[in-house]
């Protein structure tokens, strides 16, 4: 079956300190791969994604994320987190190709960050 | 400014009532979407639509209703048959092109039952 796992439901990291947010995924097919990130009652705002090629993608916002086809992950990396980016962040896969009916996310990592 | 604009921001639904959701997007996006987000779930997917006039169920349509008259707007109705409605309602678009997906969203109605 296809799914998007986020093992951590909530983080909580200092001020400055770097992140990594995990997330996992079953799926058949070579994925597209995105990180969403949600305030407080918000929509979702595309932090980055990964269709190919390098699988070091940078983002918006000082982001990046790593695909490892031979873990299944796509983890997500801030070196040094701000008390903005405080949110809700939403892993999700799809096959790509303009499907994004066939898209799936995974149950969300809350961020929390100390001053 | 280019966005997605969803009404109200609060909702309140009486037992036996339905009640519509707005979604109206200035980006001249043909597709979108409605999503349901439940605490500690992912974003599961009520129906969407592709092109004016046209639509199609996701996993849980059951309880709502959709129409695509405008290629703007894009109303989500949660009827009577939806008995558990509460939860945190998303729409969105999708930027055109297959290999530069990416999804803007609204900001979101919250629909309660009273």
């Amino acid at each position: 079956a296809q799914s998007v796992t986020q093992p951590d439901i909530h983080i909580t990291v200092s001020e400055g300190a770097s992140l990594e947010l995990r997330c996992n995924y079953s799926y058949g097919a070579t994925p597209y791969l995105f990180w969403y990130v949600q305030s407080p009652g918000q929509g979702l705002q595309l932090l980055l994604k990964y269709f190919s090629g390098d699988t070091l993608v940078q983002g918006i916002k000082g982001f990046e994320a790593e695909f490892k086809r031979s873990q299944s992950s796509f983890n997500l990396r801030k070196p040094s987190v701000h008390w903005s980016d405080a949110a809700e962040y939403f892993c999700a896969v799809g096959p790509g190709g303009g499907a994004t009916n066939k898209l799936i996310f995974g149950t969300g990592t809350l961020l929390a960050v100390q001053p | 400014d280019g966005g997605i604009t969803q009404s109200p921001k609060y909702l309140f639904r009486k037992e036996g009532q339905n009640v519509t959701l707005s979604c109206e997007q200035n980006l001249n996006h043909d597709a979108m979407y409605w999503y349901r987000q439940d605490p500690g779930q992912g974003l599961r997917l009520i129906y969407y639509s592709q092109i004016v006039n046209d639509f199609q169920k996701g996993d849980i349509a059951e309880g709502y209703s959709v129409s695509r008259e405008k290629k703007e707007s894009f109303p989500l109705t949660v009827t009577s048959a939806q008995k558990n409605p509460t939860a945190f309602y998303l729409c969105a678009s999708r930027q055109p092109g297959t290999t530069n997906e990416k999804l803007f969203f609204g900001s979101g109605t919250q629909l309660s039952v009273l």
